[in-house]
């Protein structure tokens, strides 16, 4: 079965750290993968996308990973901020078809000011 | 740009009755996709469509159905709605393509309590 598992559930660290958030995934035959941010109440949006061939995308004070023989991406938060508190959720585009994304469950990230 | 734009925000239905969700995208996108939301588990796909005139189902679609008759329109329909179907929904929109990857946009959620 092709799942994403996201450990931590949730992660509290004090402002201007470093953190790095985790996902792994059972299957290596992936289109691509995704990092998503969910403010309470509010839809996913994407921070970045990496796909099957690519290794790592930057945005801004993100970075993130992929080692698809590993099973595992992380994504990087430089310096955090309070507003950087939110629910990050993880989610692989299985090969197979580009409906087959199953997402993790989340890391529930608070930045203490 | 309004991107991805589902309604009603909240709803309370009871045992038995039966409404529709809507969904509209103004990005062009080909594929559409409804989820459901459930504390402590990840989204889990309803239904989804590749193109107007297009559905099939996802991993969780009884007590549901779809209609795209157009590209900006998905429509989800609950029949007969049950206390298993309280959860937040989730429509989303993407144009897959091998250079571009699967960026999905998503609307903001319809919360929907079934009581």
């Amino acid at each position: 079965k092709q799942e994403v598992t996201q450990i931590p559930a949730a992660l509290s660290v004090p402002e201007g750290e470093n953190l790095v958030l985790n996902c792994s995934f059972t299957d290596s035959a992936i289109y691509n993968l995704q990092w998503f941010r969910q403010d309470p109440g509010k839809g996913l949006t994407s921070l970045l996308l990496i796909q099957s061939s690519q290794r790592e995308q930057t945005s801004g004070r993100l970075n993130a990973s992929l080692d698809k023989s590993s099973g595992r991406s992380t994504l990087y938060i430089a310096a955090s901020q309070p507003g950087d508190s939110a629910t990050y959720l993880c989610a692989v585009n299985f090969s197979g078809g580009y409906q087959k994304v199953t997402f993790g469950t989340g890391t529930k990230l608070q930045v203490i000011p | 740009n309004a991107g991805v734009t589902q309604t009603p925000k909240f709803r309370i239905l009871k045992i038995g009755q039966s409404m529709t969700l809507q969904c509209t995208q103004d990005m062009n996108h080909n594929y559409m996709y409804w989820y459901r939301q459930d504390p402590g588990m990840g989204l889990k796909l309803i239904y989804y469509s590749v193109g107007a005139g297009i559905t099939d189902k996802g991993e969780v679609p009884n007590g549901y159905n779809v209609s795209r008759s157009t590209t900006e329109d998905f429509p989800l329909r609950l029949e007969l709605a049950a206390p298993s179907q309280t959860s937040v929904y989730f429509c989303a929109s993407s144009f897959p393509g091998q250079s571009s990857g699967n960026t999905i946009y998503f609307g903001e959620g319809s919360w929907l309590t079934v009581v």
